[in-house]
């Protein structure tokens, strides 16, 4: 199985802040990997696709860039609506797999 | 729009069966794969399985193999978590979500219901 390793676990940021998010895989998994936005309560929904395509309707202040095995989400101006817990997941191969979430909360 | 709706969640004795459904719509159901995720609570998300369109091939995540079985009904819109031998690590969130992909072998949950709470106690 692919193991998804995501940094760091938590972290503080302001308002306006750049915020970047760090996830490694295992093995190799070319551009397949997908980030997720979690709110309380509230069902996960993906960000970023095939490592870098930002899915419909997703404000382009979050991008993501990597290949391979390192993968990063960039926030480039945090909003308040962007706290929240981040998740990367594989779909390279089965099983599925995701990181341990990075949760972005207010400083 | 896409909507998928869970149901079927409650509380069952550990070593009980449980079955949830997924009722799909705004889609061509046929088209696209369909995925199980869950969430213990408190806890990051856990991919539970996959089933491709038309059914034939499934896949399981390593903590419920041999024990969840995946199942889909076309002429429904539905799809089905058939949940045997619960264990209290069973409990949480289980959410049905679409793929993005027409006709793919399993790429990522795309459209999220809102998650039915399956709790594993005595």
């Amino acid at each position: 199985d692919i193991q998804m390793t995501q940094s760091p676990s938590s972290l503080s940021a302001s308002v306006g802040d750049r915020v970047t998010i760090t996830c490694r895989a295992s093995h190799g998994i070319t551009s397949y990997l997908v980030w997720f936005q979690q709110t309380p309560g509230k069902a996960p929904k993906p960000l970023i696709y095939g490592a870098s395509s930002l899915q419909s309707g997703v404000p382009s202040r979050f991008s993501g860039s990597g290949f391979g095995t390192d993968f990063t989400l960039t926030i480039s101006s945090l909003q308040p609506e962007d706290f929240a817990t981040y998740y990367c997941q594989q779909y390279n191969s089965y099983p599925l797999t995701f990181g341990g979430g990075t949760k972005v909360e207010i400083k | 729009q896409v909507q998928v709706v869970e149901s079927g969640g409650g509380v069952v004795q550990p070593g009980g069966s449980l079955r949830l459904s997924c009722a799909a719509s705004g889609f061509t159901f046929n088209n696209f794969g369909m995925h199980w995720v869950r969430q213990a609570p408190g806890k990051g998300l856990e991919w539970v399985a996959f089933i491709e369109y038309g059914g034939s091939n499934k896949y399981y995540g390593d903590s419920v193999k041999g024990r969840f079985t995946i199942s889909r009904d076309d002429s429904k819109n539905t799809v089905f978590l058939q949940m045997n031998s619960l264990r209290g690590e069973d409990t949480a969130v289980y959410y049905c979500a679409k793929d993005p992909q027409e006709y793919s072998s399993g790429w990522y949950a795309d459209s999220w219901g809102q998650g039915t709470l399956v709790t594993v106690s005595s």
